[in-house]
């Protein structure tokens, strides 16, 4: 099995930044996921890294360090619609992930 | 409609009642899952399947009961309700791709067993 963890809550000011932590354990790692999930709505995917380093996507971005079993997901300029739950996910060698519990991001006017 | 689709999406049900939950995906992907979600524990897996009649259990899935007869479809059932399986339940698939297996969920279906 595998243990993922992530902090339960964050809060920050609209236009600010915001860096979600992930770390993990497990064996057989075969990449990283992260998902964005509002209230009420099914998760969607915003991020996969498999390899060590930083992807950027627009005013998001995700770190992996597979040597440390860690991973962030870094939210820049925050708007209101950013309100949301993130979830880091990871994958093992096969097509299957497992879950972290997820950080509800509040972003504050 | 294209996509991944769930039926119904709100049910409510009684304790020892059997209820069957739908997914119906269009892009004929491989894979297909059963999340559950509950507060505290985030997403976990109750079934999944890698191709049409090939299925197989997750982390949760006494009480469940999968078929996968066609590659679109993958019903969950519920074989005798209980209150502990109130819950939001997500179908999802995935198929090989360069972003690896990204998974793509339905909207999700509300059951509340009373």
């Amino acid at each position: 099995g595998q243990n993922i963890d992530q902090p339960t809550e964050m809060t920050a000011t609209e236009g600010a930044i915001v860096q979600i932590n992930c770390t993990y354990q497990t064996s057989g790692f075969n990449g990283l996921f992260w998902y964005q999930q509002h209230a009420g709505e099914a998760p969607t995917f915003l991020s996969y890294n498999v390899l060590d380093g930083l992807e950027e996507k627009g005013r998001f971005s995700s770190f992996l360090s597979r040597s440390k079993g860690y991973s962030y997901l870094l939210l820049k300029e925050l708007q209101m619609k950013d309100s949301a739950s993130y979830l880091c996910a990871v994958s093992k060698n096969d097509y299957k992930l497992s879950f972290g519990a997820g950080t509800t991001v509040t972003v504050r006017a | 409609d294209a996509g991944i689709t769930q039926s119904p999406r709100y049910k409510i049900t009684e304790t020892g009642r059997q209820v069957t939950l739908m997914c119906h995906q269009t892009w004929s992907h491989s894979y297909m899952f059963w999340y559950r979600q509950d507060l505290g524990h985030g997403l976990r897996l109750i079934y999944y399947s890698a191709a049409a009649d090939i299925t197989d259990k997750g982390e949760v899935p006494d009480g469940y009961v999968v078929s996968r007869s066609k590659t679109e479809n993958f019903p969950l059932t519920l074989e005798s309700a209980t209150r502990s399986q109130t819950s939001v339940y997500f179908c999802a698939s995935s198929d090989r791709s360069l972003g690896g297996y990204e998974q793509f969920f339905g909207p999700g279906t509300r059951l509340t067993v009373l």
